[in-house]
């Protein structure tokens, strides 16, 4: 299976702030590669597919890139409502496609 | 409106059986892929199943030979049967549309979730 490992696990920011969460995969997922958002009590939402394609709806202030094994979602303003715990996923190896542990962003 | 409504849960006991449905409303299950992903208390995200459009299904090495997925077109809704159960089975169960977008296949729907917990 792929591991995916994201840093940091936790995040303190304050509204306003730039944030960039890395994720990097095990192997090579090329651009295999999507960012979800969950907060409490919810079901994750999808953000970021594709490395770096927003997701219809998702606001511009969220972007991803990377490719290979490296990856990052970069928030550039914080807002109130983004403070949740971010999941990046690797969809290039079917059928196991693996979550990282998360980033848990904290006002 | 594209929807996923999980129910089924609840508290089992250890070596219990409990099998969970999701009732899709928007679009047909039967024409995408489908999967569960759970989420243990406190922890992070991980795949369970995947049933494919044309009936195959597969499974995390955690829940191999004890869950199984199915699907009934008829209703469109999707089942897991969960047998064996352990305390390592508590967690939240989603289930969640895979589709592609641009040859990325991603869960862009999911249902609310329905917590499944294994005690005594």
């Amino acid at each position: 299976d792929i591991q995916m490992t994201q840093s940091p696990s936790s995040l303190s920011a304050s509204v306003g702030d730039r944030v960039t969460i890395t994720c990097r995969a095990s192997q090579s997922i090329r651009n295999s590669l999507n960012w979800f958002q969950q907060k409490p009590g919810k079901a994750p939402k999808l953000l970021i597919y594709g490395s770096s394609t927003l997701h219809s709806g998702v606001p511009s202030r969220f972007s991803g890139s990377g490719t290979g094994t490296d990856f990052t979602l970069t928030i550039s303003s914080l807002q109130p409502e983004d403070f949740a715990t971010y999941y990046c996923h690797q969809s290039y190896s079917p059928p196991g496609y693996t979550f990282g542990q998360g980033t848990k962003l904290e006002i | 409106e594209v929807q996923l409504v999980e129910t089924g849960g609840g508290l089992m006991q250890p070596g219990g059986s409990l099998r969970l449905s999701c009732a899709a409303s928007g679009f047909t299950v039967s024409t995408t892929y489908m999967r569960w992903v759970r989420q243990a208390p406190g922890k992070g995200l991980e795949w369970v199943s995947i049933i494919y459009t044309g009936g195959d299904t597969y499974y995390a090495d955690s829940v191999k030979g004890r869950f199984t997925m199915s699907r009934d077109n008829s209703k469109n809704t999707l089942y897991l049967q969960m047998n064996s159960l352990g305390a390592e089975d508590t967690a939240v169960y989603y289930c969640a549309r895979e589709e592609p977008y641009n040859y990325h296949y991603v869960m862009d729907v999911w249902g609310q979730g329905t917590t499944v917990t294994v005690s005594s």
